[in-house]
């Protein structure tokens, strides 16, 4: 049984410019979420997708899109990037009747410079 | 605005010893909270639950309680170990229909000591 991926691992961006992180979420899981976490914070909820479909988002603007794949796995995208977006990106997957059991992927960091 | 909050950004146990580590939260929707552990350069990993219709749940040497009244909630590690050595976040999620939406408090680091 394969875990939660994510990648790249590290990578710098400059303002404004755009960035796709990738996820794939572990076998048999077909929600997946997506979580920011900056410096000294606790992981903060972006949105969730599920059967290819974001069904719950927390308080991010729209530039913050997302998609699943059939295979179940995910991309994050960020558009117009800020400095303020500099944070660990975090993925988790997990069953659509789990509640809250997640599995997090180690995440992808994320500097802007 | 806060709604899970960890007050403690760290503690120091000696090995054997028990662990508390405590949890406040203020939204009164929340029916469910989690204790995630987190290790260096990997992602958070589930530890423990409970459901807001209990005050206790036990899973070894892990034990979550619940007091609803107060809204608070504490994860006791008995004995505590140096692997038990991390960061862990306190989360609750409410039943929004989104089954992955938590919470998170903001961590508090363990540290047990030999």
């Amino acid at each position: 049984e394969t875990g939660v991926t994510q990648s790249p691992t590290h990578l710098i961006k400059t303002r404004g410019q755009q960035v796709t992180l990738r996820c794939s979420s572990q076998s048999g899981h077909n929600t997946v979420s997506w979580y920011q976490q900056a410096l000294g914070q606790g992981p903060q909820f972006i949105f969730q997708y599920y059967r290819e479909e974001e069904n719950g988002r927390g308080n991010f603007p729209p530039r913050f899109s997302g998609l699943q794949f059939p295979n179940y796995s995910s991309e994050l995208n960020v558009n117009a990037l800020e400095l303020d977006d500099s944070a660990l990106y975090l993925c988790a997957s997990s069953s659509i009747t789990s509640a809250g059991e997640l599995f997090f992927g180690e995440g992808s960091r994320l500097t802007v410079l | 605005d806060q709604q899970v909050k960890q007050n403690s950004p760290s503690l120091s146990v000696q090995e054997g010893r028990i662990s508390i580590l405590n949890c406040d939260y203020t939204n009164s929707m929340f029916d469910y909270f989690l204790w995630y552990k987190k290790y260096p350069a990997e992602g958070p990993t589930f530890l423990i639950s409970i459901s807001s219709i209990k005050d206790k749940n036990e899973d070894g040497r892990f034990t979550v309680f619940l007091n609803k009244s107060a809204k608070h909630l504490s994860l006791h590690i008995v004995p505590s170990q140096p692997g038990d050595s991390a960061v862990y976040f306190c989360a609750a999620s409410a039943d929004t229909g989104t089954a992955s939406k938590l919470t998170f408090g903001t961590g508090t680091r363990l540290q047990v000591t030999l």
